[in-house]
């Protein structure tokens, strides 16, 4: 079983559409947790961190449920421009582990 | 404003055949990764260090050799490469460890072993 694990998608949405992302992970040692996006063919960048409280950056929401291990991203109001492949990163106090990514197509 | 590089971004080898991807980064982080990334797979640690002189294994070291002579590089070589060495690979850096820190990536390197 995978330490992170993430449904591939693909999620093809429109314009304006909300879209959720749920991860798990299995590692209940794992300390810290976050979201990265991976445009086609190029690096990571990180999106946001994940708080215990939850957070949000704009129309990014990220929740985190340590009881079910399990994390979420909520997009609100899709851009064509958020189209990217999603990935969900935990820190199980050694090193980070990734998820395979979720793939989101935002369509006009 | 170069952050993580990495060369070379292309390579095609053959079985057998030896090489070595360099990794530079100008933030003065005291920790890099490599990583490999295969579709459906996520990315994989393979080795990573915590500061120069240093290096660690990660998920998936067999195969490969690092190197941290100078706090600013990180080598990753493949003595004999294999098939299954086909992958992207990436360089990574970050000032915290572990999970503390935002990780820096480079942009990647795809080698093909035929």
């Amino acid at each position: 079983r995978k330490e992170v694990e993430q449904d591939p998608g693909p999620f093809n949405v429109p314009e304006g559409a909300t879209v959720a992302f749920n991860c798990t992970y299995s590692n209940s040692a794992s300390q810290s947790f976050f979201w990265y996006r991976q445009d086609c063919r190029k690096e990571p960048k990180l999106l946001m961190s994940v708080y215990s409280s939850g957070n949000e950056d704009g129309r990014f929401t990220a929740q985190l449920n340590r009881a079910s291990q399990y994390i979420s991203l909520l997009i609100r109001d899709s851009k064509l421009s958020d189209s990217a492949t999603y990935l969900c990163v935990v820190n199980n106090a050694r090193d980070m582990r990734f998820g395979a990514g979720t793939r989101l197509t935002v369509k006009p | 404003n170069a952050g993580v590089t990495q060369t070379p971004k292309f390579r095609v080898l053959k079985t057998g055949q030896s090489m070595t991807l360099l990794c530079a980064q100008d933030m003065n982080h005291e920790y890099m990764y490599w990583y490999r990334q295969d579709p459906g797979m996520g990315l994989r640690l393979i080795h990573y260090s915590v500061g120069e002189g240093t290096t660690a294994k990660g998920e998936v070291p067999d195969g490969y050799n690092v190197s941290r002579l100078k706090k600013q590089n990180f080598l990753l070589g493949l003595e004999s490469a294999a098939p299954s060495q086909t992958s992207v690979y990436f360089c990574a850096s970050s000032y915290l460890s572990g999970g503390a820190g935002e990780l820096f990536f480079g942009e990647g390197s795809r080698l093909t072993v035929l």
